[in-house]
């Protein structure tokens, strides 16, 4: 247990619609990411936040955005939703902002559009 | 760097034998670079790193390398088990060096 928590687990959703996955990232870490894995795919940053502001973006689509609330604790939210969003999604976290620190990954949401 | 090249994209070995994963990075700044395996529907788990004051770490059956100057790094898994059947995914610092940027991953199947 990476102590990165996620929910919900599984998902499913219909096309064009909107959902959120949530993360509480470890005790005391400041940053967390976020990333999508399809099917066959590698793991693909979408951004990141540390200590409530966005630090760095990486291939996050403009129906796609994020927040982290003053708890630490980050949202994902994916609206008009496709099928080819179908995927997992991990968040992950680090104790800083700058990669003095590991990255530890919580267990993922995966998520199916229908 | 932002572009990390990971070879090969499968790999198959007989229990007991070694593997070797190959990664090249672009930015010769670069000076983290862990290595995270995932088992099937779970989630990436970092199981060695190495920062680039040092050319080698260990770590019982597993070993990185780091060639600087080609600026290439390596996981080498001794006497491997079925146990280590996964997928082994390379990184190295992304876009402003507080992400990471991810190989596209190695398939490892250590048959019994």
């Amino acid at each position: 247990d990476s102590g990165v928590t996620q929910t919900p687990k599984h998902l499913i959703t219909a096309t064009g619609q909107r959902v959120t996955l949530r993360c509480s990232p470890r005790s005391g870490d400041l940053s967390v990411y976020w990333y999508q894995q399809s099917l066959d795919q590698g793991l693909q940053f979408l951004i990141q936040y540390y200590n409530g502001e966005e630090r760095a973006k990486g291939n996050i689509l403009e129906r796609f955005s994020a927040q982290q609330f003053p708890d630490l604790h980050s949202e994902l939210n994916l609206s008009s939703l496709e099928l080819g969003d179908s995927a997992l999604y991990f968040c992950a976290s680090s104790a800083l902002g700058t990669l003095s620190y590991e990255q530890y990954f919580g267990p993922g949401t995966r998520l199916t559009v229908t | 760097g932002e572009n990390v090249e990971q070879h090969p994209s499968t790999l198959s070995v007989q229990e007991g034998d070694s593997a070797v994963i190959k990664c090249t990075y672009s930015d010769s700044a670069s000076n983290y670079f862990p290595w995270y395996k995932q088992e099937l529907g779970k989630r990436p788990q970092l199981i060695i790193d190495i920062r680039s004051n040092v050319g080698e770490k260990k770590d019982q059956r597993i070993a990185v390398t780091l060639n600087k100057t080609a600026k290439h790094f390596s996981l080498h898994i001794t006497e491997t088990q079925p146990e280590d059947s996964a997928v082994y995914f390379c990184a190295a610092p992304g876009r402003g060096y507080s992400t990471l940027t991810f190989g596209k991953g190695t398939m490892l199947l250590v048959s019994p």
